[in-house]
């Protein structure tokens, strides 16, 4: 079975400085999608960033960037210039790309990183 | 829509009594998800459904639950004879199909006293 885990409970960053929350996986398949979710007070789940296995490239969405450790199975996510609106829970998530049953995509979670962003 | 919904918001009910969870998935986003995030056992995945046939019932705890989907569009999750450990928040997602982006609801909050 597939495991994602998120080893830092909270952390914390100044507003404009640059965090890494850690993530590491267990699969023993090839080809799956990784993904950051962000889940503020509202609790609506956001996409923040998704990583295509094959992919070598570190995916890249403005302020937020991926390390992709394929052989580690470490997918970190960097935020730059923190801002205030980047205060929320982080979800590091898996998902098969293909397999049997009609249930590939279906997401299995990290338990979670609170992150505070300090004015 | 602009997004998927879901009702109640926040729900509260008495042990042993029966619940209907709804969710209204974003326009012609074929495949639907329900998760339950609760402090225990953070997100879990519970059913998936692709138009109206759910090929992916595993993530359900027990007998007690059960979804369905009409029309291929609303789903209900239901809680019969609901218990204290079905508290939490039951989260729905939908999209296009298989490999697109999963597209999140705000959730309903389930307390069961």
């Amino acid at each position: 079975a597939q495991t994602v885990t998120q080893s830092q409970p909270e952390m914390s960053v100044q507003e404009a400085e640059t965090v890494t929350l850690s993530c590491t996986y267990d699969t023993s398949e090839s080809d799956y999608y990784l993904f950051w979710y962000k889940q503020p007070p509202s609790r609506q789940m956001i996409l923040v960033i998704r990583q295509e296995a094959y992919k070598q490239q570190n995916a890249t969405e403005n302020r937020f960037s991926v390390n992709f450790q394929k052989a580690a199975k470490s997918f970190s996510l960097k935020i730059s210039d923190s801002q205030l609106g980047d205060a929320a829970m982080y979800f590091c998530a898996y998902s098969l790309v293909e397999g049997s049953g009609g249930s590939n995509y279906k997401l299995t979670f990290g338990k979670g990183t609170l992150l505070t962003v300090n004015p | 829509g602009a997004g998927v919904s879901q009702s109640p918001s926040n729900k509260v009910t008495e042990k042993g009594k029966d619940v209907e969870l709804r969710c209204d998935p974003i326009s012609g986003h074929t495949a639907l998800y329900w998760y339950r995030q609760s402090l225990g056992q953070g997100l879990e995945f519970l059913i998936y459904f692709q138009g109206n046939s759910a090929p992916d019932k595993s993530g359900l705890p027990s007998d007690r639950f059960s979804a369905e989907r009409t029309g291929g569009s609303v789903s209900t999750l239901t809680i019969q004879r609901t218990q204290q450990e079905d508290s939490a928040v039951y989260l729905c997602a939908s999209s296009k199909g298989q490999g697109f982006k999963e597209y999140f609801g705000p959730g309903t909050r389930l307390t069961v006293t």
